[in-house]
């Protein structure tokens, strides 16, 4: 069964400190992976993702992350912080095999703050 | 283009009662999910239609939680009866196709419900 470890709950940086958000993830193969954020009172939505190619994925708002294949990593970036970045961001992981049923896993969130 | 809607934003009620939540996916949208998100945890699966019919239901407790979506469009989320553990955000997501965990297509949420069950 494919899963996700997000093994920081919560962290906290100084607006124009470069971030990096973890993640790690249990699955057969080479899974497909996703970064979403949570604002407060919102949906998801969708920062990034990654099902084949370079292993360095640019997302929306400044976001990368990097695939890791040996360390089953695929950990978030931005190298400046904004206020507006404070949120929850979620790691997920799909299953590349195709079916009707594509169902999303998803870590238990990291959640930013970011201070002045 | 409109995003996912969803109503109630925000639902009060007592263990026991029923509760219905709707979801209006982006239109043209063949593929509809409902999440659970449980505070501290990241969204859970509850069910996933292929235009009418189920695709996955395989995490919806069936013996107090239904849904359906009739005509492809729309759907509801019920629950009957309520219980303390019910209490969470109810997400709704589409994606213009059933592949979205193969990264070929993306899920689109909307904004939830919260759900506090007394």
């Amino acid at each position: 069964a494919q899963s996700v470890t997000q093994p920081d709950i919560h962290i906290t940086v100084s607006e124009g400190a470069s971030l990096e958000l973890r993640c790690n993830y249990s699955y057969g193969a080479t899974p497909y992976l996703f970064w979403y954020v949570q604002s407060p009172g919102q949906g998801l939505q969708l920062l990034l993702k990654y099902f084949s190619g370079d292993t360095l994925v640019q997302g929306i708002k400044g976001f990368e992350a990097e695939f890791k294949r040996s360390q089953s990593s695929f950990n978030l970036r931005k190298p400046s912080v904004h206020w507006s970045d404070a949120a929850e961001y979620f790691c997920a992981v799909g299953p590349t095999y195709t079916g009707t049923a594509s169902k999303l896993t998803f870590g238990t969130g990291t959640r930013l703050q970011v201070t002045l | 283009e409109a995003g996912v809607a969803q109503s109630p934003r925000y639902k009060i009620i007592e263990k026991r009662q029923s509760v219905a939540f709707w979801c209006n996916p982006i239109s043209g949208h063949a593929t509809l999910y409902w999440y659970q998100q449980i505070l501290g945890q990241g969204p859970k699966l509850l069910i996933q239609f292929q235009n009418n019919g189920v695709v996955d239901d395989s995490q919806l407790p069936k013996d107090r939680f239904s849904a359906e979506r009739l005509k492809g469009v729309d759907s509801t989320l019920k629950i009957q009866p309520a219980k303390l553990e019910d209490s969470a955000v109810y997400l709704c997501a589409s994606s213009s196709s059933p592949w979205a965990g193969t990264g070929a297509d993306t899920q689109y949420f909307g904004p939830g419900t919260r759900l506090t069950v007394l």
